[in-house]
């Protein structure tokens, strides 16, 4: 059973520092890993996806890696901002569903 | 752009009553999936669609059914709402193995 672990899981930072935050997962045999964004009381909003073959995706002041020998991701963010207060979660695809770890709640003072 | 919209953000409904989530999907998806988010368990899958009328069983299913009558339309049922059934509940959809777009989520309580 995939167990996807979130470290850590509450993170808080001042305005403009870079935020790293990180997913691990226990089995490498993944089709893909999704990072994604929730705000209280809301859905989620997907963030990056990092197919199982590639190493990394950006978007804008978002970068993804994907390390899956190792079982690990990262989220990074540049230049934190109040809005990019929120919780992330990544979840990883295999076979038809995905596994969602629990989440880091960012907190970016402004 | 992506739409998936959940007929109603907030639920509030009595032990035993029959309940109906409806999720709606505007991108021509093939799979449609349910979860529920409770805190301390995050998300859990309850149901799955890869296709109209097809459905699978996902982590958590007791207690829930689901129907897939139109592409574009998946619906939850709680047979006979309970206390338990409280929770936020989420739709997504997604084609073959590329990202879930998620919908808004329905708060539902149960009292």
């Amino acid at each position: 059973k995939q167990e996807v672990t979130q470290i850590p899981a509450a993170l808080s930072v001042p305005e403009g520092e870079n935020l790293v935050l990180n997913c691990s997962f226990t089995d490498s045999a993944i089709y893909n890993l999704q990072w994604f964004r929730q705000d209280p009381g809301k859905g989620l909003t997907s963030l990056l996806l990092i197919q199982s073959s590639q190493r990394e995706q950006t978007s804008g002041r978002l970068n993804a890696s994907l390390d899956k020998s190792s079982g690990r991701s990262t989220l990074y963010i540049a230049a934190s901002q109040p809005g990019d207060s929120a919780t992330y979660l990544c979840a990883v695809k295999d076979d038809y569903k995905l596994s969602f770890g629990a989440g880091t709640t960012v907190t970016v003072r402004a | 752009d992506v739409k998936v919209t959940q007929s109603s953000r907030y639920l509030v409904k009595r032990t035993g009553e029959k309940v109906f989530l409806e999720c709606v999907q505007d991108m021509d998806h093939e799979n449609m999936f349910w979860y529920r988010q409770d805190p301390g368990l995050g998300l859990r899958l309850i149901y799955f669609s890869y296709d109209v009328k097809m459905k699978e069983k996902g982590d958590i299913p007791e207690g829930y059914s689901v129907s897939r009558e139109k592409k574009e339309r998946f619906s939850l049922i709680l047979e006979s709402a309970s206390t338990n059934q409280t929770s936020m509940y989420l739709c997504a959809s997604s084609v073959q193995t590329y990202e879930q777009y998620f919908g808004p989520g329905t708060r539902l309580t149960v009292t």
